[in-house]
């Protein structure tokens, strides 16, 4: 079993509408997490840490579950911008990140 | 400005020949970190610094090595690649590992190597 799994999609959505991608983690012991973005050929960047209260950037909504062992990012008002692929980040301590293999998103007109 | 940067950004090497790959940085953090990437894969850590302290993954090949001669650059060397290890290599900063939380990661650009 993968320690980050991740549904590849691709997910296709129309502009303006809401989408959302869940990532399970194997590792009880998990510290923090992330979602991080990655465009086509391009260097992941961070999009936003996970809380276990939930938090909110604007248009981004990320959940954590402890207890069922994922996390979720919800987009609202999706923007064409927002194609990309988007990698759910565990930190397990003491080591880097561990990365899934992403969900890619394609937003159309 | 590019806090990491890495040189070349397109590498093209034939199988077998030794290949080094570059990454700096400006940010002074401690830690630094070399990941492969394949297509449509999830980053795959190879190995990281923490300061001069050299962290292997198990799983990481031994044609793969690491010098860190500074706190600013960190190398990848591949001493005789293969054609499967034709990828995205990315060089990675952080501040810290021990505050019990991770800090946040800066990617640089990537190497894209092609093994002919």
């Amino acid at each position: 079993r993968k320690e980050v799994e991740q549904d590849p999609g691709p997910f296709n959505v129309p502009e303006g509408a809401t989408v959302a991608f869940n990532c399970t983690y194997s590792n009880s012991a998990s510290q923090s997490f992330f979602w991080y973005r990655q465009d086509c050929r391009k260097e992941p960047k961070l999009l936003m840490s996970v809380y276990s209260s939930g938090n909110e950037d604007g248009r981004f909504t990320a959940q954590l579950n402890r207890a069922s062992q994922y996390i979720s990012l919800l987009i609202r008002d999706s923007k064409l911008s927002d194609s990309a692929t988007y990698l759910c980040v565990v930190f397990m301590g003491r080591r880097a990140l561990t990365f899934g293999s992403g969900t890619r998103l394609q937003v159309q007109p | 400005d590019a806090m990491v940067i890495q040189n070349p950004r397109y590498q093209v090497t034939q199988f077998g020949k030794p290949v080094t790959l570059s990454c700096s940085q400006t940010l002074n953090h401690n830690v630094m970190y070399w990941y492969q990437q394949k297509s449509s894969q999830a980053p795959k850590l190879l190995f990281h610094y923490y300061d001069k302290d050299f962290n292997n993954e198990a799983d990481t090949p031994d044609n793969f090595q690491s010098r860190r001669p500074n706190t600013s650059f960190c190398f990848l060397d591949i001493r005789s690649p293969g054609l499967g290890d034709a990828a995205m290599y990315l060089c990675a900063t952080s501040r810290d590992l021990t505050s019990g939380e991770a800090d946040t990661q800066y990617f640089g650009p990537g190497t894209r190597l092609t093994v002919l």
